[in-house]
């Protein structure tokens, strides 16, 4: 069965602080990707790899960081914890390519961590 | 850009009913169409995925239609149970013959479903 890891399910952090939220994927898959899902906003791309040690910007990037070091590991680092990084955060994995097999593109996604930033 | 929208954004309905999910976008070039659902402060499941060649994919109570080029799907939830309640979203991801999007998804913003005993 597939799975992505999301280490931690609750975080409260105080503002200022450096977080780390960790993502693993035991898929073999290339492309992993962060986003937040807020109300009324939905969920928006904060950023994604294709590769190890490679990244690409989402659509709001501002105030994160990423890593990955590891093919199946992704980090998402929020650099100094703002109050407006209080969201729920969503890890996810594809492969790479778009193979015939119809299986083979779905995005699978963590149970997510819910970061409280007081 | 793409555009994802959902309509409608919340439906209750009675245990047992049919009922329909609906999912436009703007552009008609995507590769394929996903159908999630995400329980209340928990991650996104995968439910269906159609590719852009298919016109439709089932699974259990579950039917999911495209029509790329009116850039149109629905979801089909057959007998309606309390248990079905959830938000439902869709995704598209580009289609993408160079491979630089990476299989980045676009999403509407769900639909929120109640199924009442």
């Amino acid at each position: 069965d597939v799975k992505v890891t999301q280490s931690s399910r609750y975080l409260v952090k105080r503002t200022g602080e450096k977080v780390f939220l960790e993502c693993v994927q035991d898929m073999d898959h290339e492309n992993m990707f962060w986003y937040r899902q807020d109300p009324g906003l939905g969920l928006r791309l904060i950023y994604f790899s294709y590769d190890v040690k490679m990244k690409e910007k989402g659509d709001i990037p501002e105030g994160y960081s990423v890593s990955r070091e590891k093919k199946e590991r992704f980090s998402l680092i929020l650099e100094s914890a703002s109050t407006n990084q209080t969201s729920m955060y969503l890890c996810a994995s594809t492969p790479h390519g778009q193979g015939k097999a119809s299986g083979k593109n779905i995005q699978y996604f963590g149970a997510g961590t819910r970061l409280s930033v007081l | 850009k793409q555009e994802v929208t959902q309509i409608p954004a919340a439906l209750s309905v009675p245990e047992g009913e049919n009922l329909v999910l609906n999912c436009s976008f703007t552009d008609s070039a995507i590769y394929n169409l996903q159908w999630f659902r995400q329980d209340p402060g928990k991650g996104l499941t995968s439910l269906l995925l159609i590719q852009s060649s298919q016109r439709e994919q089932t699974s259990g109570r579950l039917n999911a239609s495209l029509d790329k080029s009116s850039g149109r799907s629905t979801l089909y939830i057959a007998a309606s149970q309390p248990g079905d309640s959830a938000t439902y979203l869709c995704a598209v991801r580009p289609g993408d013959a160079g491979g630089t999007s990476y299989g980045k998804l676009t999403f509407g913003q769900g639909t929120i479903l109640t199924v009442h005993p």
